[in-house]
């Protein structure tokens, strides 16, 4: 298996544009999370889904931020419009299981810049 | 909700020589305890994880401790390699929670 697929893998973008970040899960796996890396703030939940539907998004930092899930294949993470506060590892990640907590496969992450 | 905190958060030891991460937490509901390694420009993946039902589990070089009571939990890495050297991450969940992450370890190993 490929693994969890993430792309782009850099971005580098202005402040006030519009940032669509893409994953795609590890086939058969229900449940996909959205993670943000930063040094000051490291590893946050900021929404996951279990088949395809939104558990929890509060994580999400503000109206800002979206998230889809159409299909068990793809999942994309929407910035609009970005500010250079969002810069950070952004990792998706998929797990077999239905429980939010259980062993989860990260993606190898989207490094965003707003300039 | 669940705090998890970690220590240390730099690490230097000699290769061969044996690491030790630990990380307490706040809800003694948590049940799941997995340890994550990040290596540079890669997402974090699992290396070993434990249960509430569990005290200790091994996997050739490296293991885990849970003191429930203590509400904290421990890796331990053994005979430390140059790729051993790492960021390290510990997490717990409660119940049907999803995971919170301890700030993490970075794991410098001197060849």
């Amino acid at each position: 298996d490929a693994g969890v697929i993430q792309s782009p893998r850099h971005e580098v973008t202005e402040m006030g544009q519009e940032v669509t970040l893409r994953c795609k899960p590890i086939s058969g796996h229900n449940s996909l999370f959205w993670y943000r890396q930063t040094m000051m703030r490291g590893l946050e939940l900021l929404i996951y889904f279990n088949n395809n539907v939104p558990i929890d998004d509060s994580g999400m930092p503000e109206d800002r931020f979206s998230a889809k899930m159409p299909n068990a294949s793809f999942s994309t993470l929407k910035i609009q419009p970005s500010e250079p506060r969002d810069s950070a590892v952004y990792f998706c990640a998929s797990s077999p299981s239905r429980l939010a907590g259980d062993e989860q496969y990260f993606g190898p992450g989207t490094r965003l810049t707003v300039t | 909700g669940e705090n998890v905190e970690q220590h240390p958060s730099t690490l230097s030891v000699q290769e061969g020589d044996s690491a030790v991460i630990k990380c307490t937490y706040s809800d003694s509901a948590s049940n799941y305890f997995p340890w994550y390694k990040q290596e540079l420009g890669k997402g974090p993946q699992l290396i070993i994880d434990i249960r509430s039902n569990v005290g200790e589990k091994k996997d050739q070089r490296i293991a885990v401790t849970l003191n429930k009571t203590a509400k904290h939990f421990s890796l331990h890495i053994t005979e430390t390699q140059p790729e051993d050297s790492a960021v390290y991450f510990c997490a717990a969940r409660a119940g049907r929670r999803a995971l919170t992450f301890g700030s993490g370890t970075r794991l410098q190993v001197q060849p």
